[in-house]
């Protein structure tokens, strides 16, 4: 099936750094969303992207919507504990009907204080 | 906030159970769906419903069954549980029109089978 691609597959940082993770595909995608999942929980809805090129904000969080619509970025600011998780980012396939989204590998970020 | 359900939170099952996972939702969200996730490990689509009396196999195949009998409700059926389907299960929700594509997720259930 369709694949994305996520990376870093894992990140060690220091609390206050600045945190870039990017899912890719070979496929183009209508939509990206971006989740983070907390050990014991179901995946939580960070930022939905939904047109090539887009910006989009959630507090420390950045998202974009690459111009190729096969990749898409994550950058968290400042990052503190609770940033701790998996990330994963989510694309929706143009098939008419579908609605359904294909979910890269995770992204585990954790942080020394 | 999403209000999606899901019971129990944790099931420890002999093989050869029958065991139903439960999924509710209270946002009147047409679309429902399952996911199987191994620990740390990306979802794996398996079941998903478009609404009441509409189910469709995803991209994982399962051995589970699902049943879409009212809006709310979107229950999964292992007729007889195996070791291979240690796992946890997510629920996930959509709406209609611009935002369907946003899934909200239930807490899931992680299932071991011994």
């Amino acid at each position: 099936g369709q694949q994305l691609n996520q990376s870093p597959q894992s990140m060690f940082i220091q609390e206050g750094e600045d945190v870039s993770m990017n899912c890719t595909s070979s496929s183009i995608f209508n939509t990206w969303l971006w989740y983070k999942q907390d050990p014991g929980e179901g995946p939580v809805l960070l930022i939905a992207l939904y047109k090539a090129g887009e910006l989009t904000s959630n507090g420390r969080l950045t998202a974009q919507f690459g111009i190729t619509r096969k990749d898409s970025f994550l950058n968290i600011s400042a990052s503190i504990p609770s940033d701790v998780g998996i990330y994963f980012c989510a694309g929706e396939l143009p098939r008419a009907g579908a609605q359904k989204l294909v979910f890269g590998q995770g992204t585990r970020l954790t942080i020394n204080p | 906030e999403a209000d999606i359900y899901q019971t129990p939170r944790y099931l420890v099952i002999g093989t050869g159970k029958k065991i139903t996972l439960e999924c509710s939702q209270t946002m009147g969200h047409d679309k429902m769906y399952w996911y199987q996730q191994d620990p740390g490990m990306e979802l794996h689509l398996i079941h998903y419903s478009y609404g009441v009396n509409s189910t469709e196999k995803g991209d994982l195949s399962s051995e589970s069954t699902v049943s879409r009998i009212r809006t709310e409700h979107f229950p999964l059926t292992l007729e007889s549980a195996r070791p291979s389907h240690t796992s946890q299960y997510l629920c996930a929700s959509s709406g209609s029109g611009g935002a369907s594509y946003e899934q909200y997720f239930g807490p899931g259930t992680r299932l071991t089978v011994t």
